[in-house]
C-alpha cells in the first residue's frame, strides 16, 4: 500500500541545471498536486491537475512546468534551477469532489532540494 | 476567496497538559475543514476533517475539533498532550467542490516535560 511516493528524496543542484520531481500514486485519484513547503510560509500551490492530461497553475507556478501523461503520474519539471527554488517539495492526490464529497489529500514524504 | 488562519505560529505546553490550536476561515460557500500534523522530515498527515452534521469532530491521537459556522472558526484541541505530538499542525479548507485546499500557514506544537 504506497500511496503516494516521491522520487527522489534529497536532490543538490546548481543553478542553472535542470531536473524533474516524480510522483506516482497507486490510489486511482483524479486529483494531484504539487505543492512548496517553506519556514514560515506553509505550504504553497504550484501547479496541479484534475485529470490525465490536464494541468493548471497554482499560487507560484513561475519557473516551473509539470505533466501529467499518465492519470497515475504527476511530473514537476525545473528547467533552470535558481537558489530561490531551494525548498520542501510535497506531492498530494485526492478523489475528485464527484467521487465523494470533502476527499482529503493523500501527500508523499516529500523531496527535498537544494540549488546552489 | 477563502483564506485560513492559524494566528499562533508556535504553542509550547508541558507533557499532560491541554492545547488548543486556533484555525479561523473565510469563505463565502459552504466548506470542508482539515487539520492535517506534520511529523519532522516527512509529509502531512491527515488528523481529522469536517464535512457536515456533528460540529465536534474526533480524530485520530485523541484530538478533536470543533466547527463553530458564526465564528468562522475551526480550532483543534486535546486534553491532555504526549511529547510524541511535538509536530507541525496546519489547518485547510476547501470550497464545495473546489478542487483545492487553502493551507495555513501552520502552528509548531511543542510538547515539554
Amino acid at each position: 500500500n504506497a500511496g503516494v511516493t516521491q522520487t527522489p528524496k534529497f536532490r543538490v543542484l546548481k543553478t542553472g541545471q535542470s531536473m524533474t520531481l516524480l510522483c506516482a500514486q497507486d490510489m486511482n485519484h483524479e486529483y494531484m498536486y504539487w505543492y512548496r513547503q517553506d519556514p514560515g510560509m506553509g505550504l504553497r500551490l504550484i501547479h496541479y491537475s484534475v485529470g490525465e492530461g490536464t494541468t493548471a497553475k497554482g499560487e507560484v507556478p513561475d519557473g516551473y512546468n509539470v505533466s501529467r501523461l499518465k492519470k497515475q503520474n504527476f511530473l514537476l519539471g525545473l528547467e533552470s534551477a535558481a537558489p530561490s527554488q531551494t525548498s520542501v517539495y510535497f506531492c498530494a492526490s485526492s478523489y475528485s469532489w464527484w467521487q465523494g464529497e470533502g476527499q482529503p489529500q493523500h501527500f508523499g514524504d516529500g523531496t527535498r532540494l537544494s540549488i546552489l | 476567496a477563502q483564506s485560513v488562519t492559524q494566528l499562533d505560529s508556535q504553542v509550547p505546553v508541558f507533557e499532560e497538559a491541554p492545547v488548543e490550536l486556533r484555525c479561523n476561515y473565510s469563505s463565502s460557500v459552504s466548506v470542508y475543514l482539515f487539520w492535517y500534523v506534520q511529523y519532522p522530515n516527512q509529509g502531512l498527515q491527515l488528523l481529522l476533517k469536517y464535512l457536515s452534521g456533528s460540529t465536534l469532530v474526533k480524530g485520530i491521537n485523541g484530538f478533536e475539533a470543533e466547527f463553530n459556522k458564526s465564528q468562522t472558526s475551526f480550532h483543534l484541541r486535546k486534553p491532555s498532550v504526549h511529547i510524541s505530538d511535538t509536530a507541525e499542525y496546519f489547518c485547510a479548507v476547501r470550497d464545495g467542490t473546489a478542487s483545492k485546499l487553502t493551507f495555513g500557514t501552520g502552528t509548531r506544537l511543542q510538547v515539554t516535560l
